[in-house]
């Protein structure tokens, strides 16, 4: 079993502040993923990474894949970036982290 | 375009009936899967399947039953059996093999019994 671990698991920002919500794993994986699920809403894929790093708008994800280590940059933060924000990761099947909830405040 | 579809998005059930939640994907994939998520956890997996006429058990299968007739559908029953069905689920698929290959996540079912 993978064990996938989140931080922070609450995260307030002001309206332009640069983000990080960072996830660990416990086992070596083939591939990252990095959802958003605003609330009541659905779920959104962001990214997929087996290695370095992509980056869509503001959004920039990063996986060493050594240090079994991701992280999730927002840069100029917007209130609709308010959202959970969930790490999941595929070994055999998909294990999730218990997301990080993120409030930005205009 | 290619992908999964999971319908309906919001659904109410009265206790005690069985409910199905589909999950359709157009993208050739393998294997699918069956997540669960209540407040303040991880999704869990409820059932996966990596092939045709094939699936798994996953964590908290208990009072919940699925179908692989296709490849492109993997839908999900309900049952009276499963005690807290109100939940939000989360459908999945992926290529069986190379593991670090595309894998897609539906927008997910919120299912409310009263």
């Amino acid at each position: 079993k993978n064990e996938v671990e989140q931080s922070p698991q609450n995260l307030t920002a002001q309206e332009g502040e640069f983000i990080t919500i960072n996830c660990s794993y416990s086992v070596g994986i083939s591939a990252l993923h990095w959802l958003q699920q605003h609330p009541g809403g659905g779920i959104v894929s962001l990214f997929m990474l087996s290695s370095g790093k992509k980056k869509h708008g503001r959004l920039i994800a990063t996986i060493n894949i050594q240090e079994k280590h991701s992280s999730l940059h927002i840069t100029a933060s917007h209130p609709r970036d308010s959202a959970v924000y969930i790490c999941a990761v595929r070994y055999n099947q998909f294990y999730f982290g218990t997301g990080t909830s993120l409030t930005v405040i205009p | 375009d290619g992908g999964i579809t999971q319908s309906p998005k919001y659904l109410f059930r009265k206790e005690g009936q069985n409910v199905t939640l589909s999950c359709e994907q157009n993208l050739n994939h393998d294997a699918m899967y069956w997540y669960r998520q209540d407040p303040g956890q991880g999704l869990r997996l409820i059932y996966y399947s990596q092939i045709v006429n094939d699936f798994q058990k996953g964590d908290i299968a208990e009072g919940y039953s699925v179908s692989r007739e296709k490849k492109e559908s993997f839908p999900l029953t309900v049952t009276s059996a499963q005690k807290n069905p109100t939940a939000f689920y989360l459908c999945a698929s992926s290529t069986g093999q190379p593991m670090n290959t595309e894998a897609f996540f539906g927008q997910g079912t919120r299912l409310t019994v009263v």
